[in-house]
């Protein structure tokens, strides 16, 4: 099956620094890529869709200046965490739209302390 | 709320037995999926039901869909302590297209 990977697995930063996570579509391409953020025993949230060569939409509550999407190939997508605090403190997946369904990174653990 | 409903929400069942999972969803969505989830680790898929199917099966994993109670169950039988993980429903909602999940069931299977 299709593969996703994301880099870093886990990340720790200070408060106030930015972190970037990206997320790639290994061996097939993806226009568009979704960023989900998942708080610890809860289930997936959307947070953004990420359109190669345009902007990403962002869900409702999304701060787009504090969660910079960028989706610059058809095989990468990078989340900017900006100006990080300890309330970021998440798991963030991306998925990658493949032929027939969406395919999951393994996700990033951002730990802001 | 984009989520769907998930119950229960933790089930804890010994090696052997059945584990039933259900997931009920509030808006139109398309073709249910279940997916797995290690602690701490990404998603995998586990069966995907069309919207026109009523029960399907794969492996040790029997799943129904019945989209006039929207809702939809995911069985497994002959449990193993491997088993133990989260599961998530998710829909692809028929008004934006984006895939929403339900709030997950977390199963411990004890050896």
């Amino acid at each position: 099956g299709a593969v996703v990977s994301q880099h870093p697995s886990r990340v720790i930063c200070k408060s106030g620094t930015s972190v970037k996570i990206e997320c790639r579509s290994l061996d097939f391409q993806a226009t568009t890529m979704f960023w989900y953020r998942q708080f610890p025993k809860k289930s997936l949230m959307l947070m953004a869709t990420s359109n190669e060569g345009s902007k990403a939409t962002y869900e409702q509550g999304v701060e787009k200046d504090k969660f910079l999407i960028n989706h610059a190939s058809l095989t990468l997508s990078t989340l900017t965490v900006t100006s990080a605090h300890p309330e970021d403190s998440s798991f963030y997946i991306c998925s990658a739209s493949g032929a027939r369904e969406q395919y999951f990174g393994p996700g990033t653990r951002l730990t802001v302390t | 709320s984009q989520q769907g409903e998930e119950d229960p929400q933790a089930l804890s069942i010994q090696e052997g037995e059945n584990a039933t999972m259900n997931c009920s969803y509030k808006t139109s969505i398309n073709n249910l999926q279940w997916y797995r989830q290690n602690s701490g680790r990404g998603l995998v898929h586990l069966i995907l039901i069309r919207s026109n199917e009523r029960e399907k099966h794969s492996g040790r994993l029997r799943v129904t869909l019945d989209t006039s109670k929207k809702s939809s169950s995911l069985l497994i039988t002959a449990s193993r302590a491997a088993d133990t993980a989260s599961y998530f429903c998710a829909g692809y909602s028929s008004n934006t297209g984006k895939l929403i999940f339900g709030q997950g069931t977390t199963l411990q299977v004890k050896p």
